[in-house]
């Protein structure tokens, strides 16, 4: 597709189950990034994938969070044993890296994920 | 940039009256800057982009930004508002070698536009 996609939109769950988010970056894009936006707050640095190089999971707030990205390409947000307060948008971006330039950052439009 | 700092949570305008969104900066050298926008339920978008080119940036739908370096800032700013620029608008620093995908997000600044 032309945008960064995301999967599901929505997504409600009772607490304790796990959950996995879908991002489909821009074909290209060798960077990409999952942010958490809980209601009315900005955006929380989640995770960054760049290439090959080894993710930077500074940002996973606790050890039930995880994320992969296979073949660079599709990257899968998991959530393990979900909590009230997980519940938030979760925004996946891609962008591109050429000859030490960086270009704009492509957002999708997340999926919301609500914890009962 | 090394740090982002939006200095207003929340701006209110009437509709025909200037937007003005500050965010400034701190960085050891010419960083790049970006403003976006997030309109409800939405994904952001890019309005504008400052690369060390001309320090007045235009970006989409009237709004521009002029980068300061004496002042460390780069505001946002638009002649006049309209109904449809209600939204949150993030600046973001670019922070080479830094952790964070290299990107420092201000915690942005909710536009309510009044008829």
């Amino acid at each position: 597709g032309a945008g960064v996609s995301q999967s599901p939109s929505n997504k409600v769950t009772e607490k304790g189950k796990d959950v996995e988010l879908r991002c489909d970056p821009i074909s290209g894009h060798t960077a990409l990034y999952w942010y958490r936006q809980s209601l009315g707050q900005g955006l929380e640095f989640l995770i960054y994938f760049q290439g090959n190089s080894a993710p930077d999971k500074s940002g996973l707030p606790s050890d039930r969070f995880s994320a992969e990205r296979t073949g660079g390409s599709v990257s899968t947000l998991t959530i393990q044993r979900t909590q009230q307060e997980d519940s938030a948008v979760y925004l996946c971006a891609s962008r591109r890296f050429w000859e030490g330039n960086t270009g704009e950052l492509f957002f999708g439009e997340g999926s919301r994920l609500t914890v009962l | 940039a090394q740090s982002v700092t939006q200095l207003d949570s929340h701006v209110s305008v009437s509709e025909g009256t200037p937007v003005l969104l500050r965010c400034n900066y701190s960085s050891s050298y010419s960083p790049s800057l970006f403003w976006y926008v997030q309109h409800p339920n939405k994904g952001l978008q890019l309005l504008l982009k400052y690369t060390s080119a001309a320090t007045l940036v235009k970006g989409i739908n009237g709004f521009e930004a002029e980068f300061k370096k004496s002042e460390t800032s780069f505001h946002l700013t638009k002649p006049s508002a309209h109904m449809s620029d209600a939204a949150e608008y993030f600046c973001v620093g670019e922070n080479y070698g830094g952790s964070q995908g290299n990107l420092i997000f201000g915690k942005g600044t909710k536009l309510s536009v009044k008829p």
